[in-house]
């Protein structure tokens, strides 16, 4: 059973640029989550998708956007790349309606170097 | 809004001491309450959850208790290994199925 996945492992880009980051949530799961993780910090709420729509957004800017695929995997898309959006990238999935059962499981994330 | 406070770090250890890691609270309603564990190089994983007030949660040895009087989910451990060195984080989930919301993180040195 593969857990979560995600690509690249890592990226380094300029500042400027645009970023595409993608997730493949745990086999059996449909909801996947994006958090921004800096260095020394605990990970960041970005956003949730659940059939194909946002659900939830954290405190990010719109730079920030997100899509989710019908087989549930998930990209997101980081736009006119800052220094400050240097971190790694986690994506987690669940699966909707487990109420208090509920829990995330995370990818290995992505490390994003803005230079 | 809601949040979660950790005990600062960075925390050193001998081998097979004792082990608390201060988590504390704030949330409307009736919150959630996890560890994740994260290892060098690797993503978070769940190490123990405690859904409703009194629970106890345990995995690997560590356990936490969901303490509503005090807002608090402290991790303990009896006997620490070099292997449970990592950076430990205490979440909450408000109102099921949506965003974890995390503390800052603590980060565990075993030496032998």
């Amino acid at each position: 059973d593969a857990g979560v996945t995600q690509s690249p492992t890592h990226l380094i880009k300029t500042r400027g640029q645009q970023v595409t980051l993608r997730c493949s949530p745990k086999s059996g799961h449909d909801t996947v989550s994006w958090y921004q993780q800096a260095l020394g910090q605990g990970p960041q709420f970005i956003f949730q998708y659940y059939e194909e729509e946002e659900r939830q957004r954290g405190n990010f800017p719109d730079r920030f956007s997100g899509h989710q695929f019908p087989n549930y995997s998930s990209e997101l898309n980081v736009n006119a790349l800052l220094l400050g959006d240097s971190a790694l990238y986690l994506c987690a999935s669940s699966l909707a309606g487990q109420g208090a059962s509920y829990e995330q499981y995370f990818g290995p994330g992505t490390r994003l170097t803005v230079t | 809004g809601d949040s979660v406070t950790q005990m600062e770090g960075p925390v050193t250890l001998s081998e097979e001491a004792c082990l608390t890691i201060n988590c504390t609270y704030t949330a409307t309603g009736y919150p959630s309450l996890f560890w994740y564990v994260q290892y060098p190089g690797e993503g978070l994983q769940l190490l123990l959850k405690a859904t409703k007030a009194d629970d106890k949660g345990s995995n690997k040895g560590f356990e936490a208790t969901y303490r509503k009087e005090t807002t608090s989910f402290h991790l303990e451990k009896g006997s620490v290994q070099v292997s449970d060195s990592a950076v430990y984080f205490c979440a909450l989930n408000n109102f099921g199925n949506e965003k974890l919301t995390f503390g800052t993180g603590t980060r565990l040195t075993i030496i032998p």
